[in-house]
């Protein structure tokens, strides 16, 4: 299995909702990230998980709360956020955040949209 | 954020020609990856590149790891309808952390 799985595919929330994106893999990875796309943009790194400790958080506001259960799980919930939260977010695994050789295997995304 | 300056911005080619597009930096990095990416879709991994001077190739595909670490290029031959869409190239600082370029949007004539 060479999958990253990502739900759901669409999520429309209110600014007061509280809602939650779901990232699985069962490749083995150790390290896995989040990612927020804005249209005709690339990738944006939000955070990175090494052996389900956080490593990596790109000074995103405290409105987005990553969480990793398990080596295979990432979630990242969402709370009180605006308008322009809306883009499609991506999940993405690599093998060992330690290690030069570390290509990053995404998911589908899920495109949020905040009204 | 640290970017890095992908080229052309976008394409506009007939079914059947050869495309060539790069990316450039100020700064070394230690694995280049190229990533392909349709609509509304997460970006899926073509290539990647871990030595200074290495050629790739993957089908139609082939990619180079600048000998500077500074650059790399993709090059996609016999260009088929189901090539469209966005190219990105990444560079991977460290460990974990992946830098993408503007992406190069192409689109194909048949």
């Amino acid at each position: 299995d060479t999958e990253v799985t990502q739900t759901p595919k669409h999520l429309v929330m209110g600014m007061t909702n509280k809602k939650s994106l779901k990232c699985e893999q069962h490749m083995g990875h150790r390290a896995m990230y989040w990612y927020k796309q804005k249209a005709k943009k690339p990738p944006e790194l939000m955070f990175v998980y090494s052996y389900e400790k956080l490593s990596i958080n790109e000074s995103v506001p405290s409105r987005f709360s990553p969480e990793c259960p398990n080596s295979s799980l990432l979630n990242l919930h969402l709370h009180a956020l605006q308008p322009e939260d809306s883009a499609l977010y991506l999940c993405a695994s690599s093998q060992d955040a330690s290690l030069s050789y570390n290509e990053q295997f995404f998911g589908p995304g899920t495109r949020l949209t905040v009204l | 954020g640290q970017q890095l300056n992908q080229s052309p911005q976008s394409m506009f080619i007939q079914e059947g020609e050869d495309v060539s597009m790069n990316c450039t930096s100020s700064s070394i990095f230690n694995t280049w990856l190229w990533y392909k990416q349709d609509p509304g879709e997460g970006p899926v991994l073509l290539i990647a590149l871990y030595k200074a001077g290495e050629l790739t190739s993957n089908g139609r595909l082939t990619a180079q790891f600048g000998i500077t670490r500074k650059d790399s290029f993709l090059n996609i031959s016999a260009s088929i309808p189901s090539d469209v869409g966005i190219y990105f190239c990444a560079g991977l600082q460290g460990a974990q952390k992946l830098v993408f370029g503007q992406g190069t949007r192409l689109t194909i004539n048949p």
